[in-house]
């Protein structure tokens, strides 16, 4: 069955401190990846996607994610945490050529200052 | 600038009545979504339509229905059947000309009950 792994419901890390989040999936063919940031009250903004090539994606605010196909993770990293980063953090995969996304169940990310 | 409208921002349901929240989008998107998140579940999918008059049933279908008679807007009715409304509820939408496009998401509605 096709799924979704966030296997840290809650991280704290310190401002200036270096962030991973966790993300395995299971799918029987080449997944397409998602990252998604959801504010508080508010809709989920994209923050990066794979598809092919490059297996190191950058995205908005800082943002990347390593694509290991070996161990069907795709990890979410940034060097260095801003306050305003807190939100809740939201894996996806995505059937190839098709339109369902399925998601983790997300990581809520505190920022201690 | 394009995106996705939700409306109203919060809702409230009184018992035995059925509300209908509303989406619009002025992205051109052929693909429409609605999701239901409660915390620590993610999102789940409701419904979702790839073309004006058609959709199909996501994962929670049940005590729920849509209508797609407009590229630009897939309202969702939380009708009396849905006995645990009260969530927060998010739409969606994509382009479908190439596979590999993400999502875009409205700010949601959120529901409670009375």
């Amino acid at each position: 069955a096709q799924s979704v792994t966030q296997p840290d419901i809650h991280i704290t890390v310190s401002e200036g401190a270096s962030l991973e989040l966790r993300c395995n999936y299971s799918y029987g063919a080449t997944p397409y990846l998602f990252w998604y940031v959801q504010s508080p009250g508010q809709g989920l903004q994209l923050l990066l996607k794979y598809f092919s090539g490059d297996t190191l994606v950058q995205g908005i605010k800082g943002f990347e994610a390593e694509f290991k196909r070996s161990q069907s993770s795709f990890n979410l990293r940034k060097p260095s945490v801003h306050w305003s980063d807190a939100a809740e953090y939201f894996c996806a995969v995505g059937p190839g050529g098709y339109n369902k996304l399925i998601f983790g169940a997300g990581t809520r990310l505190a920022v201690h200052p | 600038d394009g995106g996705i409208t939700q409306s109203p921002k919060y809702l409230f349901r009184k018992e035995g009545q059925n509300v209908t929240l509303s989406c619009e989008q002025n992205l051109n998107h052929d693909a429409m979504y609605w999701y239901r998140q409660d915390p620590g579940q993610g999102l789940r999918l409701i419904y979702y339509s790839q073309i004006v008059n058609d959709f199909q049933k996501g994962d929670i279908a049940e005590g729920y229905s849509v209508s797609r008679e407009k590229k630009e807007s897939f309202p969702l009715t939380v009708t009396s059947a849905q006995k645990n409304p009260t969530a927060f509820y998010l739409c969606a939408s994509r382009a479908t000309g190439d596979g590999n496009q993400p999502q875009h998401f409205g700010d949601g509605t959120r529901l409670s009950i009375l």
